[in-house]
């Protein structure tokens, strides 16, 4: 069955440095994906999505990458700023999963001052 | 503009109760999607709402059940609670044939069953 996972567990960064997490999937014919932020203590919180026909999104401080071919999805952060501490989620949407979400096991960022 | 609420916040429930968890989409969403997320994990889809009827539905057992009312808001029940249903469990409204299948969640229900 398909699956959404992510390299690492844990990454630390420096304030005012760039994040990159990094998310692999396995079903080419996913249809939609999505980054979550999820602080402790609550529910995750949307932070952009792409659709498959798309290889680049920008939001505010954000972008999302896709690469189809290698079937890999990043979440790229400007300037990190302690307030971005959280587990980031790539969660996937296709016809396979009826258009549920597919979620990955998550991605601890940390801030380093 | 009213996002996604859910009540109560913590709850401590024993061995074999049962629990009603609730939920109030956000506003203008007619979908409302549960989850169950243990410590560390993903979230796990439980079951989704459409129209006051169950349309999908993931790996849990019939403990599970829920509710979806006229206003869109939802229920989410377990019977006979096991220490594994101890997790926080959070809700998710979408509008069907929006632009977007995105979810937007609500803060959750931290369930603990000792």
């Amino acid at each position: 069955g398909e699956s959404v996972g992510l390299h690492l567990p844990t990454l630390s960064v420096q304030e005012g440095d760039n994040s990159i997490i990094n998310c692999a999937y396995s079903n080419s014919a996913s249809d939609y994906f999505i980054w979550y932020k999820q602080e402790s203590g609550k529910g995750p919180q949307f932070i952009i999505d792409i659709r498959s026909n798309m290889d680049k999104r920008q939001g505010q401080r954000v972008t999302v990458l896709l690469n189809k071919t290698v079937k890999h999805l990043s979440l790229q952060i400007a300037a990190t700023q302690p307030g971005d501490s959280a587990v980031y989620f790539c969660a996937e949407i296709s016809r396979d999963s009826n258009y549920q979400l597919i979620w990955g096991a998550g991605t601890k960022l940390i801030i380093k001052p | 503009d009213a996002g996604v609420t859910q009540s109560p916040t913590h709850l401590i429930k024993t061995r074999g109760q049962q629990v009603t968890l609730r939920c109030s989409p956000k506003s203008g969403h007619d979908t409302v999607s549960w989850y169950q997320q243990a410590l560390g994990q993903g979230p796990q889809f439980i079951f989704q709402y459409y129209e006051e009827e169950e349309r999908q539905r993931g790996n849990f057992p019939d403990r599970f059940s829920g509710h979806q009312f006229p206003n869109y808001s939802s229920e989410l029940n377990v019977n006979a609670l096991l220490l594994g249903d101890s997790a926080l469990y959070l809700c998710a409204s979408s509008l069907q044939g929006g632009d977007t299948d995105t979810q937007y969640f609500g803060p959750g229900t931290r369930l603990t069953v000792l």
